[in-house]
C-alpha cells in the first residue's frame, strides 16, 4: 500500500481556534481522499471527503484544501470546539482500497 | 439499519490460543474491509472482499492471520496461534463502492493477548 503521511501527530487548540491537519500522499491512482473522525471507544466515521477535481470542499465548519500537484491535501476545522476533540484520519483511496494516515490527536481546550 | 456489528467487544486471551472475530456487514453492502489499530501503527488495512471473494489481502501480517467471508452477511478473521503482539483493536468496515466510497465502520473488537 502507497503510505498517506501525515501531520501533526498531536495537536492542541484554543476554544475557538483554527486547528489544521496535513497530509501527503504518493499513490497518484488515489481518486478518493476522505477524512475520518474517531472518538475514544468508537470506529471512525466519515467527516468530509473531496474528489481530485476541486481544490477545496466545505461543510460547516470543516474545509478540506486539495492540491493537486504537490499531492497534499489539509483538514481546517474552523471555530474548535471542546466536542471536536478526536483523532482525525486522513485517507486516499482508489481501486485498491483506503490507505489510512497515522492520525492526529486534535484536543481542544475551553 | 444497525450498522456494522462485531463480535465479541473485548476478547482476553492467553498466548496460543485460537481467535475468532466476527462481523455482520451492513445489509446491501458489497464490500467488507478489515482493519487493525494500533498506537504504533495507527490504522492497518488487513484484508478486504467484495461480493465475498478476498480482493487484497497484502496487509495480513503472516500466516497465523486467516479471514473468511462465507457468505454476504458474515466474516470472520481468526489468528491461530495468537501472540502478544497481536494485541489490538480490530475494526470492521463494508459499503458499496470499495476504496473510493463511505467506509461505515463497526465499534472494534479490543483484544488483549497474554
Amino acid at each position: 500500500q502507497q503510505q498517506v503521511k501525515q501531520s501533526p501527530q498531536s495537536l492542541i487548540v484554543q476554544k475557538g481556534g483554527i486547528s489544521i491537519i496535513n497530509c501527503a500522499y504518493e499513490n497518484t491512482a488515489f481518486d478518493y481522499f476522505p477524512w475520518y473522525q474517531q472518538f475514544p471507544g468508537k470506529g471512525p466515521a466519515l467527516l468530509i471527503a473531496i474528489r481530485p477535481d476541486v481544490s477545496e470542499k466545505k461543510e460547516g465548519r470543516f474545509t478540506i484544501s486539495f492540491n493537486k500537484s504537490a499531492k497534499q491535501f489539509s483538514l481546517h476545522i474552523m471555530d474548535s470546539q471542546p466536542g471536536d476533540s478526536a483523532t482525525y484520519f486522513c485517507s486516499g483511496g482508489g481501486a485498491d482500497g483506503l490507505t489510512f494516515g497515522k492520525g492526529t490527536h486534535l484536543i481542544i481546550q475551553p | 439499519d444497525a450498522g456494522v456489528i462485531q463480535s465479541p467487544r473485548h476478547e482476553v486471551t492467553e498466548m496460543g490460543q485460537e481467535v475468532t472475530l466476527r462481523c455482520k456487514p451492513i445489509s446491501g453492502h458489497d464490500y467488507l474491509f478489515w482493519y487493525r489499530q494500533t498506537m504504533m501503527r495507527g490504522l492497518e488495512l488487513l484484508i478486504y472482499f467484495n461480493n465475498n471473494v478476498p480482493i487484497d489481502d497484502s496487509g495480513m501480517p503472516e500466516d497465523r492471520f486467516s479471514a473468511k467471508m462465507p457468505n454476504a452477511s458474515f466474516s470472520t478473521l481468526k489468528i491461530q496461534p495468537s501472540e502478544p503482539r497481536d494485541s489490538a483493536v480490530y475494526f470492521c468496515a463494508s459499503n458499496w463502492r470499495g476504496g473510493r466510497g463511505t467506509q461505515y465502520f463497526g465499534p472494534g473488537t479490543r483484544l488483549t493477548v497474554l
